[in-house]
């Protein structure tokens, strides 16, 4: 499969629990982007992390990349019931424009 | 301003008829990608178009799939002798092109349903 790995691939916490989702790729990227999915509103791109970046923040997610170990977290902070979505991690392909996407992790907060 | 749009937003056809797919990015983006959705999946890279070089292809899943990008703007995909796998949303996106990567606006999709 051209996807990479995510998990977990599915969660469900309170509101006002953090939530953290890993992405694990194989091959060399330019950037690392993270993308949410709901029936509402479609995909939306959150937040783009480049290769040579080891964190980013916006507003209450934060997103590590370790190209060492070829992972990617998102961390969520205080959750609420409006990020009940699908997240997707996405790898810029070194050499070009080609994006790969995760399979996602289906997050759920309940209010 | 305008997002990205395509259409139709669903389309319903037998098995073996060819259907056609439009997208509108966003003006001025120069990449444009093309991405099929099968319910409760991940998205499947299929081609995108930077500027005017050649469009990487290397995600169509068999030669039935085609897409061109007319002027560097509108892109048509197209599924000749449609198969029930082709079933799936088919998601078109567009980025300003920039060399570090950057952010991809989604339009809504079109659902194909092969009968």
């Amino acid at each position: 499969s051209q996807q990479g790995e995510e998990d977990p691939q599915a969660l469900s916490i309170q509101e006002g629990e953090n939530a953290t989702m890993n992405c694990s790729y194989k091959t060399s990227i330019n950037n690392l982007q993270w993308y949410r999915q709901n029936s509402g509103r479609g995909l939306v791109h959150l937040i783009l992390i480049r290769s040579n970046e080891r964190e980013k923040h916006s507003g209450r997610l934060r997103v590590t990349l370790d190209t060492s170990k070829k992972s990617s977290s998102l961390l969520i902070t205080a959750s609420r019931a409006a990020d009940t979505a699908s997240y997707f991690c996405a790898r810029g392909e070194a050499g070009g424009f080609k994006t790969i996407f995760g399979a996602g992790t289906r997050l759920f907060v309940k209010a | 301003g305008a997002g990205v749009s395509q259409s139709p937003s669903n389309k319903v056809t037998e098995k073996g008829k060819d259907v056609e797919l439009r997208c509108d990015p966003i003006s001025g983006h120069t990449a444009l990608y093309w991405y099929r959705q099968s319910l409760g999946q991940g998205l499947e890279f299929l081609i995108y178009f930077q500027g005017n070089s050649a469009p990487d292809k290397s995600g169509l899943p068999s030669d039935r799939f085609s897409a061109e990008r007319t002027g560097g703007s509108v892109s048509t995909l197209t599924i000749q002798r449609t198969q029930q796998e082709d079933s799936a949303v088919y998601l078109c996106a567009s980025s300003p092109g920039l060399a570090e990567g950057n952010e991809q606006f989604f339009g809504p999709g079109t659902r194909l349903t092969v009968l």
